[in-house]
Parts: C-alpha cells; sequence; structure tokens
C-alpha cells in the first residue's frame, strides 16, 4: 500500500482565499484523522471520521473550517476564508481500529499570507 | 485533560552512542502509548505501540516500555546513528475513542558523525 497520500505538500496563498486540502487514506482503514500542527500548539486533532461519517468535529477551530469524506478513500479540509493564523501543517491519518497504530501522511505545509 | 511530557526538548549525542528518551503524561489510566518518528519536512511514522497490559516493546535498536503507576515511558536506542536524528514523539491514548489521543511536543535528537 503507498501510505496516506495528501495534496498539495505545499499551498501559499493569499488571506481570504479558499483553501482545500486533501487525503486519500490506506486502503481498509475504517477511521480518518485530520490534525493541525504548529510550533506553539504542537499536534491538534481537527476532526475524525470513522466510515465516511464525521464523529467529531470539537477540534476545528472556527466555522471557516469544514472538511467532508464523500467515500472511503477520499477527504478534503476547507478553509475559507483562510487567514494568515491558519498557517500550519495539516496532517491526515488514518486507522483500522482506534485507538490502534496511527499512520500519517507526509502533511501539507499551508501558508497564508 | 491528560497532559504528555517530553523532556529534554532536545539532545545531542554522538554517534554509537545508547540513549534513553522520556516520555510523562499525568493520568496513569491510559489505554496504549505510541512512539512515532518525525523526520523535518514529514510525517509521522509509528515506531512503537504498547498496550497499557504490557511493559515492554522491542523493534530492532529501540525497546520502548511503560510503567503506568508512575506515568513515564521511556524509548531507549541502542548504539544511535546519524540516520537516528529525527523529533521523537510520544502519544497516549485514555480510553477506547478515537478523538483520545495526546501527543507530546517532542524531542528532537540528533546523532553527531
Amino acid at each position: 500500500d503507498a501510505g496516506v497520500i495528501q495534496s498539495p505538500r505545499h499551498e501559499v496563498t493569499e488571506m481570504g482565499q479558499e483553501v482545500t486540502l486533501r487525503c486519500k487514506p490506506i486502503s481498509g482503514h475504517d477511521y480518518l484523522f485530520w490534525y493541525r500542527q504548529t510550533m506553539m500548539r504542537g499536534l491538534e486533532l481537527l476532526i475524525y471520521f470513522n466510515n465516511n461519517v464525521p464523529i467529531d468535529d470539537s477540534g476545528m477551530p472556527e466555522d471557516r473550517f469544514s472538511a467532508k469524506m464523500p467515500n472511503a478513500s477520499f477527504s478534503t479540509l476547507k478553509i475559507q476564508p483562510s487567514e494568515p493564523r491558519d498557517s500550519a501543517v495539516y496532517f491526515c491519518a488514518s486507522s483500522k481500529l482506534p485507538p490502534g497504530e496511527l499512520f500519517f501522511g507526509e502533511g501539507s505545509r499551508l501558508t497564508v499570507l | 485533560k491528560q497532559e504528555v511530557t517530553q523532556i529534554p526538548a532536545a539532545l545531542s549525542v554522538p554517534e554509537g552512542e545508547n540513549l534513553v528518551l522520556n516520555c510523562s503524561f499525568t493520568d496513569s489510566a491510559i489505554y496504549n502509548l505510541q512512539w512515532f518518528r518525525q523526520d523535518p519536512g514529514k510525517g509521522l511514522t509509528s515506531l512503537l505501540l504498547i498496550q497499557s497490559s504490557q511493559r515492554e516493546q522491542t523493534s530492532g535498536r529501540l525497546n520502548a516500555s511503560l510503567d503506568k503507576s508512575s506515568g513515564r515511558s521511556t524509548l531507549y536506542i541502542a548504539a544511535s546513528q546519524p540516520g537516528d536524528s529525527a523529533t521523537y514523539l510520544c502519544a497516549v491514548t485514555r480510553g477506547t475513542g478515537a478523538n483520545n489521543l495526546f501527543f507530546g511536543t517532542g524531542t528532537r535528537l540528533t546523532v553527531i558523525p
């Protein structure tokens, strides 16, 4: 398996623009997680899905953030409108059955100017 | 709330030395503990997963121990190599919920050739 695949790897955008990050989890994994990593706050769980259904989105910072999982092999995290404080590395991770072993993608580094 | 601490934040050792990384957590009622490695600009790679009923896990030159009663885990790296240079993070899971994973802030290890 190719592992968790994220795109884009790097995104630079201007404040106010819409940003869409994409994730393909490992096949057969029922759980998908979106994390954000910053120097100040470390790794933060934003939202997670079980069988494509959002289970807990309490970590989503604001209504500007939304996530979808239309099928078992694809998820998006959208920020609209983006702000400079959203600059971070966004990770997608998947697992078969939590709290088992977690597999991370390589992340999407977002810079909002 | 579970708090996970890793000290020191950074560590430099000469090649070939054995070393220990520390992780402490405030709530001993954990389900499991994972050690991850993160290379610069990359995602997290799972190294070892210790269930709460286990005392240690080994993989190659890595050995992780768990002492729930004292709220501590250590990651022992034998015969360190420059390729071991990375940030090492521990994460504890409290309960079986997927959103109960708490990360430490990591120890940045540099192995000097």
